[in-house]
């Protein structure tokens, strides 16, 4: 079965661009997770969906981020405009109503704003 | 507030060696769960174990063991016999059950562990 799937896996971008982050989930999930790794904060979530649904997006660190969740098997984190300070990896995690709690997580984006 | 602690940064190790990873945690709720991840070098984070807090008993799964104590609210990782394929960063995990809305986890900054051959 395939996992959580992101792309790009690598987004390099000048500030003030517009960068989208893309995530399919595991099919037969019902929520999925964007997370931020930064070596100054590590792990942070970012926002996480039930059944396309926002339930939690305190983690948005400010109105440049959005993610939205069109359909089942498809998930966009965009930022815009980028800054420099945005540099991270981003990653896309889901799971699965019966355990929720066990969040598979997709490759990565790692994302350079210059 | 929830929190997880991995006191140690880096560790290295002679390849065949024990070693035991920390991690402490901090919660208001009585009912949690705890998890730990690996991050090998390709960077993907690898879902390794979860535990939830009404389960003290250790767990062994092939060369890797839990040892979760609540009175000392720790959960800490041992691998035996490390091989260098064990080099990683791993973390350690905390999620609190607070209904329907909430399945959020924290994690604490990761140990780095790297296996010398």
């Amino acid at each position: 079965d395939a996992g959580v799937i992101q792309s790009p896996r690598h987004e390099v971008t000048e500030m003030g661009q517009e960068v989208t982050l893309r995530c399919k989930p595991i099919s037969g999930h019902d929520y999925l997770f964007w997370y931020r790794q930064t070596m100054m904060r590590g792990l942070e979530l970012l926002i996480y969906f039930n059944n396309n649904v926002p339930i939690d997006d305190s983690g948005m660190p400010e109105d440049r981020f959005s993610a939205k969740m069109p359909n089942a098997s498809f998930s966009t984190l965009k930022i815009q405009p980028s800054e420099p300070r945005d540099s991270a990896v981003y990653f896309c995690a889901s799971s699965s109503r019966d355990r929720v709690y066990e969040q598979y997580f997709g490759p990565g984006t790692r994302l350079t704003v210059t | 507030a929830q929190k997880v602690t991995q006191a140690q940064t880096e560790i290295s190790v002679v390849e065949k060696e024990d070693v035991t990873l920390d991690c402490v945690y901090e919660t208001r709720d009585t009912t949690y769960y705890l998890f730990w991840y690996k991050q090998p070098p390709s960077g993907e984070l690898v879902f390794l174990i979860r535990r939830n807090s009404f389960d003290e008993q250790n767990e062994i799964s092939g060369r890797y063991s839990w040892n979760f104590q609540k009175s000392t609210s720790s959960f800490n990782f041992t691998i035996t016999a490390s091989q260098v394929v064990d080099s990683a960063v791993y973390f350690c995990a905390l999620s609190e059950a607070q209904g329907a809305g909430s399945y959020q986890l924290t994690f604490g900054k990761g140990t780095k562990l790297s296996v010398i051959p």
